[in-house]
């Protein structure tokens, strides 16, 4: 089973409109993680955010992490048209060993 | 250049056939992981390693097999291919800094 589930499964905006994605998961974590997919392309890690952090910023993202609802949230501020991608969130569970969960992914369209 | 390289990147196999997909990193990571990539299914843990010489099932094990002879290769087998093998595989380490993946095996069985 896939611990994070993405929210929405599809979003489309405008460019220079924010996105915001949700992401929601089930078990403790030592920390969380966005990635993104350009179609037919590998994975690219953007972020990632520790469980003892609240929010964290690189750039035109912003990642928050809420703990005690198990969820977080990816925004995108002042979107392009090269922001058009799959994004995921997975988690790094506690325990012995570290491996990562992916969620199904949200895919984002920013038109022009 | 640093990171996981994957080989072969496209492979076509007819049912029944064997292959083995080559994982290399050379950043010194302990940990390798396998993962398949389906449509609208996300990336899902097929099999890792915590080290040379260990390896451990993830999430989907079955029909796979897995070796880690050497610290920096990481081999996915697959003994007698099915069309449900049919997928992107993506091989990925991870560090203190973090994970890095490789760009992906186009798996097509027929």
């Amino acid at each position: 089973s896939q611990q994070g589930e993405e929210d929405p499964q599809a979003l489309s905006i405008q460019e220079g409109e924010n996105a915001t994605m949700n992401c929601s998961y089930k078990t403790s974590i030592n920390n969380l993680q966005w990635y993104r997919q350009n179609s037919g392309r590998g994975l690219v890690h953007l972020i990632l955010i520790r469980s003892n952090e609240r929010e964290k910023h690189s750039g035109r993202l912003r990642v928050t992490l809420d703990t005690s609802k198990k969820s977080s949230s990816l925004l995108i501020t002042a979107s392009r048209a090269a922001d058009t991608a799959s994004y995921f969130c997975a988690t790094d569970s506690t325990g012995a060993n570290s491996k990562l969960t992916f969620g199904k992914g949200i895919t984002l369209s920013v038109r022009p | 250049n640093a990171g996981v390289t994957q080989t072969p990147k496209f492979r076509v196999l007819k049912t029944g056939q064997s292959m083995t997909l080559l994982c290399a990193q050379d950043m010194n990571h302990e940990y390798m992981y396998w993962y398949r990539q389906d449509p609208g299914m996300g990336l899902r843990l097929i099999h890792y390693s915590v080290g040379e010489g260990t390896t451990a099932k993830g999430e989907v094990p079955d029909g796979y097999n897995v070796s880690r002879l050497k610290k920096q290769n990481f081999l996915l087998g697959l003994e007698s291919a099915a069309p449900s093998q049919t997928s992107v595989y993506f091989c990925a380490s991870s560090g203190q800094y973090g994970y890095t993946f490789g760009s992906g095996t186009r798996l097509t069985v027929v």
